[in-house]
């Protein structure tokens, strides 16, 4: 099983360029999450989906959206990017009530 | 709300034993613990769940205080694979809607 897997790993935008990040997993978990990382401020919650079919926003949800396209991926689109995005993005997913496993991550620079 | 962790960095000698605490305003329905080496996704260690429950890694050990809302990591003969960031993430309603994550306790351990 490889898990969770994410792609790009790295990636480097212009102010006002869209990109869509993608996740995906292979243990048939039902539910899956977006997080971002910045320096000193550990990981903050953009969107969840909760079952497929269904996304919630998260703590930090301005300038995203997401899409539940199957059980297995989720994705996270970025529809004109910001420098204050520059991140290190992860997704994870999980059984509910159960603990999350973490995908590689995605290194957002934009300029 | 974010939890609140203690301390804020460690160093310690391989051998010595450390403790890091994470606190809530918030009643909680689990904490979950995780630990992330620098430039790598964080990694499952410890799910403790109200009511009792808790599962995770053999060698590290945890409580979970619910009339206080507090949490603590035990790391005990500590090895130099432990060093890295330490991050809680609590959830609230036991529901598929993500951890709230403190800000992490940096572990540094030395020969």
């Amino acid at each position: 099983n490889a898990g969770v897997t994410q792609t790009p790993k790295f990636q480097v935008l212009k102010t006002g360029q869209s990109m869509t990040l993608q996740c995906a997993q292979d243990m048939n978990h039902n539910s899956m999450y977006w997080y971002r990382q910045d320096p000193g401020m550990g990981l903050r919650l953009i969107y969840y989906s909760a079952s497929e079919g269904t996304t919630d926003k998260g703590e930090v949800p301005n300038g995203y959206n997401v899409s539940r396209l199957n059980k297995r991926e989720f994705s996270l689109r970025l529809e004109s990017a910001a420098p204050s995005q520059t991140s290190v993005y992860f997704c994870a997913s999980s059984r509910l009530r159960d603990t999350q496993y973490f995908g590689p991550g995605t290194r957002l620079t934009v300029l | 709300q974010q939890p609140v962790q203690s301390p804020q960095a460690v160093i310690l000698r391989e051998g010595e034993d450390a403790v890091i605490n994470c606190s809530s305003s918030k009643a909680l329905y689990s904490v979950h613990w995780y630990r992330q080496k620098h430039g790598e996704a964080p990694v499952f260690l410890m799910i403790l769940l109200k009511g009792g429950e808790q599962k995770g890694h053999e060698k590290i050990s945890a409580s979970f205080n619910e009339k206080k809302q507090q949490s603590s990591l035990y790391l005990t003969a500590s090895q130099l694979s432990y060093s890295g960031t330490y991050f809680c993430g609590t959830n609230v309603g036991g529901g598929a809607d993500g951890l709230t994550f403190g800000k992490g306790t940096h572990l540094i351990i030395q020969p």
